[in-house]
């Protein structure tokens, strides 16, 4: 079984340009999640979709969004790109929603803002 | 607010020594635990879990035991590889469901 695709693998944009990355998860599962990773930071939460819906946000500003497919591929979207969104964005695709349920991470794409 | 806290790395062993990697959370309820290890250049995978008190979660060599009393989930393996060089983060579950990690462990096997 295919593991979680993420495209772009690298990206170099900017500042005050956006961006949309996009995430396939495993087939079958219908929750995927969003992080940042930065050094500084650590893996932050951003947000999670479940059939399509946002179920959870983390703190993050509005040009941080996100949006599910019928097919449970997420993409994402930052606008107004700022030098401190340099990071390493990775989504996780789960079965279903919820706290016990196992994440499985793809291996990222890496934001670079000049 | 939840939170995780683990001890900063790096840290760097002899190959078959033993390791143990420090995480004690903070959080209402019953929270589940994970661990998950981070090689370089790739995404996270879960190495493995526990969902109530008094499990042990347990792969590749690898343990953890939810101590409820403690608020502690701390890593232990007893004879390391240099394979098992990694970065590792211990990351809890709570009531809303959001996954909040630790800042993460840099572990250094020399052989």
């Amino acid at each position: 079984k295919a593991g979680v695709t993420q495209t772009p693998r690298y990206l170099i944009k900017t500042r005050g340009q956006q961006v949309t990355l996009s995430c396939s998860p495993i087939s079958g599962h219908r929750s995927v999640s969003w992080y940042q990773q930065t050094p500084g930071q650590g893996l932050q939460f951003l947000f999670e979709y479940f059939s399509e819906t946002q179920r959870n946000k983390g703190n993050f500003p509005g040009r941080f969004s996100g949006r599910q497919f019928s097919n449970s591929r997420s993409e994402m979207n930052v606008s107004t790109l700022e030098l401190g969104d340099s990071a390493l964005y990775l989504c996780a695709s789960s079965l279903a929603a919820g706290r016990q349920e196992t994440q499985y991470f793809g291996p990222g794409t890496r934001l670079l803002v000049l | 607010g939840n939170s995780v806290t683990q001890m900063e790395g790096p840290v760097t062993l002899s190959e078959e020594a033993f390791l143990t990697i420090n995480c004690t959370y903070t959080a209402t309820g019953y929270p589940s635990l994970f661990w998950y290890v981070q090689y370089p250049g790739e995404g996270l995978q879960l190495l493995l879990k526990a969902t109530k008190a008094d499990d042990k979660g347990s792969n590749k060599g690898f343990e953890a035991t939810y101590r409820k009393e403690t608020t502690s989930f701390h890593l232990e393996k007893g004879s390391v590889q240099v394979s098992d060089s990694a970065v590792y983060f211990c990351a809890l579950s709570a009531r809303d469901d959001k996954i909040i990690f630790g800042k993460g462990t840099r572990l250094h096997i020399l052989p």
